[in-house]
């Protein structure tokens, strides 16, 4: 039982490019939640997002920042025009029930450096 | 706002010690305290949780201690070893939201042989 995939692992973008994360949830789980860690920080919640519906996206900033979790597929953590405070680790976590907090299982991350 | 604060940032403990991580919350709607464990380049993974229910819970090394009234939760590590050497991390959540964590900002614990 594959637990929960996440690539690519390293994505380096330079300034203004464009970076997508991908997010594939455990077998069997259709709730998805985004986390981001900075440097020496604790992780903070982005989105939540069950298939096809975004359910809290609290925690996302405002611009450039979008997250899908399509009917088929993974889940695409989008970043438009990044810059340097962009780099950080980005983490997804799947889980099989609605406001599973207890039951939340998180991929390896992705570790984004904008150049 | 940081609405879980954890405590000490890192700490180093001889092997067969007792490792001790504190955090203290300020919602007092949160009823779910998990802990995580990372290790480096890893996702973080679930260690031990508990609900405020109860005051204590313990599970092989690993325990939690939770005071409702001081809104403070801890975590011990007895007869630490090497292997437990990584990144703590206390969490908070209010089970009926829509499932967010609020995490501290960890402890990198060490373990020395």
């Amino acid at each position: 039982n594959a637990g929960v995939m996440q690539n690519p692992r390293h994505l380096v973008r330079r300034r203004g490019q464009e970076a997508r994360l991908r997010c594939s949830p455990m077998k069997g789980h259709s709730h998805v939640y985004w986390y981001r860690q900075l440097p020496e920080e604790g992780l903070k919640f982005m989105v939540y997002l069950q298939k096809e519906n975004i359910i809290d996206e609290s925690g996302m900033p405002k611009e450039r920042f979008s997250a899908e979790f399509p009917k088929e597929g993974p889940s695409i953590l989008r970043i438009q025009q990044v810059v340097r405070g962009d780099s950080a680790a980005y983490f997804c976590a799947s889980s099989p029930l609605t406001s599973g907090v207890d039951t939340q299982y998180f991929g390896p991350g992705t570790r984004l450096t904008v150049l | 706002q940081q609405q879980v604060k954890q405590s000490p940032q890192s700490l180093i403990v001889q092997k067969g010690g007792i490792s001790i991580i504190n955090c203290a919350y300020e919602n007092t709607a949160f009823d779910y305290f998990p802990w995580y464990q990372q290790f480096p380049g890893k996702g973080p993974a679930l260690l031990i949780a508990i609900r405020p229910d109860v005051s204590e819970k313990k599970e092989g090394r690993f325990t939690i201690s939770f005071n409702k009234s001081a809104k403070q939760f801890s975590l011990h590590i007895m007869d630490s070893q090497p292997g437990d050497s990584a990144t703590y991390f206390c969490a908070a959540s209010r089970r009926r939201s829509q499932g967010n964590l609020i995490f501290g900002k960890g402890t990198k614990l060490s373990v020395k042989p």
